[in-house]
């Protein structure tokens, strides 16, 4: 089975800092992995998408991240954070060996202070 | 790209009542239709798959004769929430299957919030 994990609730980070949001996942065959933003009462805003090729994936608004197969991580990151970035982030996993449901982790949110 | 047109955005009803949410896929033709209900806070929990003319597919812990799920055609899927009860009371979002179309994979329907009284 399928599994996703973030290890933080929530993710405080000041204006123009560096921001990481933390995802690792558990797969049987090829991971195809996912990173969405959620803004209150909406749906949710695709990232950026890793499913071979170079581990450091770049993405909309800035954001990139880099899968590591050895950790099994996929963690979200942004040079430099806006207060507009402040949402709800949402890691996700495919299994390429396993049809074509999404699993999602719990989520975390991000608090960007001025 | 694709997009998923949910509808309504918000609806309240009565308990007993029952409610229908659409998903429309507006520039493409969704075979695959995932129904997602998340509470307040919470992860994306998915409820059940639909394919375009077959009986969808729940997951376990989802009472199929409450949450109805209709694909029947290529770019209509709907849910139905039978008897609705406060417990129901969620977000409700869809989500197509777009990987033949676009390379981001899946589209997701804004989502529904639905308040049963």
């Amino acid at each position: 089975a399928q599994s996703v994990a973030q290890p933080e609730d929530q993710v405080n980070v000041a204006e123009g800092n560096p921001l990481t949001v933390k995802c690792t996942y558990s797969v049987s065959g090829n991971p195809y992995l996912f990173w969405y933003v959620q803004y209150p009462n909406r749906g949710l805003q695709f990232l950026l998408k890793y499913i071979t090729g170079d581990n450091l994936v770049k993405g909309s608004y800035g954001f990139e991240a880099e899968f590591n197969k050895s950790q099994t991580s996929f963690h979200l990151k942004k040079p430099s954070a806006l207060v507009s970035d402040s949402a709800l982030y949402f890691c996700a996993v495919r299994d390429g060996a396993a049809g074509n449901k999404l699993t999602f982790g719990g989520g975390t949110r991000v608090l960007v202070k001025p | 790209g694709a997009v998923v047109s949910q509808h309504p955005s918000w609806v309240i009803c009565k308990s007993g009542t029952s409610v229908k949410i659409e998903c429309r896929s507006l520039d493409f033709q969704a075979t695959t239709m995932f129904w997602y209900r998340q509470f307040p806070k919470q992860s994306l929990m998915l409820m059940a798959t639909s394919n375009e003319g077959s009986k969808a597919t729940y997951e376990q812990g989802v009472e199929k004769d409450k949450f109805l799920i209709n694909h029947a055609s290529l770019t209509l899927s709907t849910l139905t929430v039978t008897s609705a009860h406060p417990e129901d009371s969620s977000f409700y979002i869809c989500s197509a299957d777009t990987f033949e179309y676009f390379e981001y994979g899946y589209t997701f329907g804004s989502g529904t919030r639905l308040t049963v009284v």
